[in-house]
C-alpha cells in the first residue's frame, strides 16, 4: 500500500516566489515525517523532520493529521533550491517509506 | 570520516549473472539499509538490518539477499540477476538520530 503520495513530478517556480511541495501519506498510528533533498550529483540528505519542528535553509513543513499531510514550503525560492524533494515516513524508526519525489526547478 | 560508502559504483551484469553490492559505514550506527531507486518510483525499501546479527524483509526483497557481516557492513547480493533489477542501488545508516546517512549509489544495468 502507498504510505506517502507526492502528487508533483515536476515543480518550476521563478526565484523569488513562494513554493509549496506536496506530500500526503497512510498510517494508523503516529508517524515520524521526514523531508529528503537531493541537489545534483550530491547524495541524497536529511533536509527536516517534523518532530524537531526546524526551519532549514528557509523550508518548513507542518504536520497536518487531520488532512494527513506534510507539505514542505518556502516563501521565497531560491536558484540553489532546485533539486529532487523526498517526503519519507517512518514506522518505528526501522522501516522507512519514500514518496515518489518531486523535482523542483527554480527559474532565474 | 568518509560516512557510508558503496562499491562498486557502475555495474552491467548479463540476465543470469550473480553480484554482491558492498556497503560500509564508519558512523557506529546500529541500522543499515538497501534501497533501489526507479523512475517515478522514488525510494523503495529492499531490505534492512536494526543491529548487528538481524535482517528484515523491506518493501521489495524479492530476488535479493542480504548480510549484516559486522556492524560496520551491510552487503546486498543479487544471485541470478533479471533485467528488472536495473536500478540505482542505495545504502544508508542510521543512528539514534533516525537521521538517514545514505551512500553515492551503485548504477546496475542488467542485460
Amino acid at each position: 500500500a502507498q504510505r506517502v503520495t507526492q502528487p508533483e513530478k515536476l515543480l518550476s517556480v521563478f526565484k523569488g516566489a513562494p513554493v509549496e511541495l506536496k506530500c500526503n501519506y497512510s498510517y494508523s498510528g503516529s508517524p515520524e515525517l521526514f523531508w529528503y533533498v537531493q541537489y545534483s550529483r550530491q547524495r541524497l540528505q536529511l533536509l527536516l523532520r517534523h518532530i524537531s519542528r526546524e526551519s532549514i535553509k528557509g523550508f518548513t513543513a507542518d504536520l497536518n493529521k487531520g488532512e494527513t499531510s506534510f507539505h514542505l514550503k518556502k516563501p521565497f525560492a531560491q536558484e540553489e533550491d532546485s533539486a529532487m524533494y523526498y517526503c519519507a515516513l517512518s514506522e518505528s524508526f526501522n522501516k522507512f517509506y519514500f514518496g515518489s519525489g518531486t523535482k523542483l526547478n527554480v527559474k532565474p | 570520516n568518509a560516512g557510508v560508502t558503496q562499491t562498486p559504483k557502475f555495474q552491467v551484469l548479463k540476465t543470469g549473472q550473480s553480484m554482491t553490492l558492498q556497503c560500509a559505514q564508519d558512523m557506529n550506527h546500529n541500522s543499515m539499509y538497501w534501497y533501489r531507486q526507479d523512475p517515478g518510483m522514488g525510494l523503495r525499501l529492499i531490505y534492512y538490518s536494526a543491529s548487528e546479527g538481524t535482517t528484515d524483509k523491506g518493501e521489495v526483497p524479492n530476488g535479493y539477499n542480504v548480510s549484516r557481516l559486522n556492524k560496520r557492513e551491510f552487503s546486498l547480493r543479487l544471485e541470478s540477476a533479471a533485467p528488472s533489477q536495473t536500478s540505482v542501488y542505495f545504502c544508508a545508516s542510521t543512528g539514534t538520530s533516525y537521521e538517514q546517512y545514505f551512500g553515492p549509489g551503485t548504477r546496475l544495468t542488467v542485460t
